[in-house]
């Protein structure tokens, strides 16, 4: 079945650091990518998408380019901040038009000043 | 807008009692999700609905879960009865129409001691 693996965390950064968080997965066909940030207490929010080979998704500092020869959709930030803290999940969801999201079981990441 | 809104926040509940968690998706949107993360697992998607009709269950672990969704501005999720490894945050979705992003509310905490 469809599947997504995210690199173990936690991920523990210095302000200013380079973040790369990494997410491969395995599904039929051309699925849609996605990451999702869960900030402290709070529910997930959708922080980025690609929906077919070699596009980039961007938002806020963060990028993820969809490789369909290494099934990888790794996310990046060039400079991360404290209010960057969170739990990072990387999603897929199968083509064909499906609702369900399939995830990885998330990267937590603390930065600190 | 109030977002996806869940209740309560947190329960905590005895093992053998029934629990009953509430949620009510955006306004407009048609498609509402029930998913449960825990340490161990992850997050899961436990059930889905377009229109008020259950389209996939297969997630729900077993016969003690069940959900509802009378009307397009509420939903919920029973467990009956309760059992400590139920212990979970139950968050619920929302979308517009399929394949749109997804909206989650803040989760419910629960606790089964």
């Amino acid at each position: 079945g469809d599947s997504v693996t995210q690199m173990e965390g936690p991920v523990t950064l210095s302000e200013e650091a380079f973040l790369t968080i990494n997410c491969t997965y395995t599904a039929t066909g051309y699925p849609s990518l996605f990451w999702y940030v869960q900030y402290p207490g709070e529910g997930l929010q959708l922080l980025l998408k690609a929906t077919k080979a070699d596009d980039k998704g961007s938002n806020k500092g963060f990028e993820a380019t969809y490789r369909k020869e290494t099934t990888s959709f790794h996310l990046e930030k060039g400079s991360v901040q404290v209010s960057d803290s969170a739990v990072y999940f990387c999603a897929l969801r199968t083509q064909g038009g499906s609702e369900k999201l399939v995830f990885g079981k998330g990267t937590k990441l603390t930065v600190n000043p | 807008d109030a977002g996806v809104i869940q209740s309560p926040r947190h329960e905590v509940t005895e093992m053998g009692q029934e629990v009953t968690l509430r949620c009510k998706p955006i306004s407009g949107h048609n498609s509402l999700f029930w998913y449960r993360q825990t340490m161990m697992r992850g997050l899961e998607l436990l059930i889905y609905f377009n229109n008020n009709v259950p389209i996939d269950d297969s997630g729900m672990p077993e016969d003690r879960f069940s959900a509802k969704m009378p009307n397009a501005s509420f939903s919920t999720l029973k467990i009956q009865p309760s059992e400590p490894r139920d212990s979970a945050v139950y968050f619920c979705a929302s979308s517009f129409r399929r394949i749109y992003e997804q909206y989650f509310g803040p989760g419910t905490r629960l606790t089964v001691t």
